[in-house]
């Protein structure tokens, strides 16, 4: 597609159940990023995706993240048993390789009440 | 560990000022950086980008300064425009595995008229 394609763009969860973040990348692209970003805040790594790579999970904070991408496209990235302080916007991002700059989905909103 | 950081919170200018905005990175080994503009609501949003071979790199209203002595990167926009109004983030590249950036916590951009 013409940009980074992210889904849902809301989500409200109960504390303790599990989400799937979805991400459409840009179409040829070969990398694959997941970020974290809580209010007023930076960004923080999650997860890279590169090729047929080992992913780079160096950034999840927990067991409770999990992210995979099949086909080497689409990405999931699920939050096991949801915890208030999981509440952020979650982006996706994708770049045709290394040396290029990122081009972001719009995100995820993830509320866990 | 690496990490990028702001000066400045937040920037308040004048609409047709020139505003800079300023950032320092730890890692003097990074060799590619990049500055983002985030508007409310939607992902960040690639700007400029600059190698660690390059001292200055124009684009269409915007200016990007890398000083390697001091780990120091600025943008510079020229002519404020109400439009510019946002977070802008540097990024710098980790140099521990694959492509991944690190994100500096951001500064708010707020233009006046």
């Amino acid at each position: 597609g013409a940009g980074v394609s992210q889904s849902p763009s809301n989500k409200v969860t109960e504390k303790g159940k599990d989400v799937e973040l979805r991400c459409d990348p840009i179409s040829g692209h070969t990398a694959l990023y997941w970020y974290r970003q809580s209010l007023g805040q930076g960004l923080e790594f999650l997860i890279y995706f590169q090729g047929n790579s080992a992913p780079d999970k160096s950034g999840l904070p927990s067991d409770r993240f999990s992210a995979e991408r099949t086909g080497g496209s689409v990405s999931t990235l699920t939050i096991q048993r949801t915890q208030q302080e999981d509440s952020a916007v979650y982006l996706c991002a994708s770049s045709r390789g290394q040396g290029y700059g990122y081009t972001f989905g719009s995100g995820t909103r993830l509320t866990v009440v | 560990g690496e990490s990028v950081g702001l000066h400045l919170p937040t920037l308040s200018v004048q609409e047709g000022d020139n505003s800079i905005i300023n950032c320092a990175y730890s890692n003097s080994a990074s060799d590619y950086f990049i500055w983002y503009k985030q508007e409310s609501g939607k992902g960040p949003q690639f700007i400029i980008d600059i190698r660690s071979n390059m001292d200055k790199r124009q684009g269409q209203r915007v200016t990007v300064l890398l000083n390697k002595t001091v780990k120091h990167l600025s943008l510079q926009i020229a002519a404020t425009q109400p439009g510019d109004s946002a977070v802008y983030f540097c990024a710098e590249r980790a140099t521990s595995g694959y492509n991944k950036l690190i994100f500096g916590a951001g500064t708010r951009l707020a233009v006046h008229p």
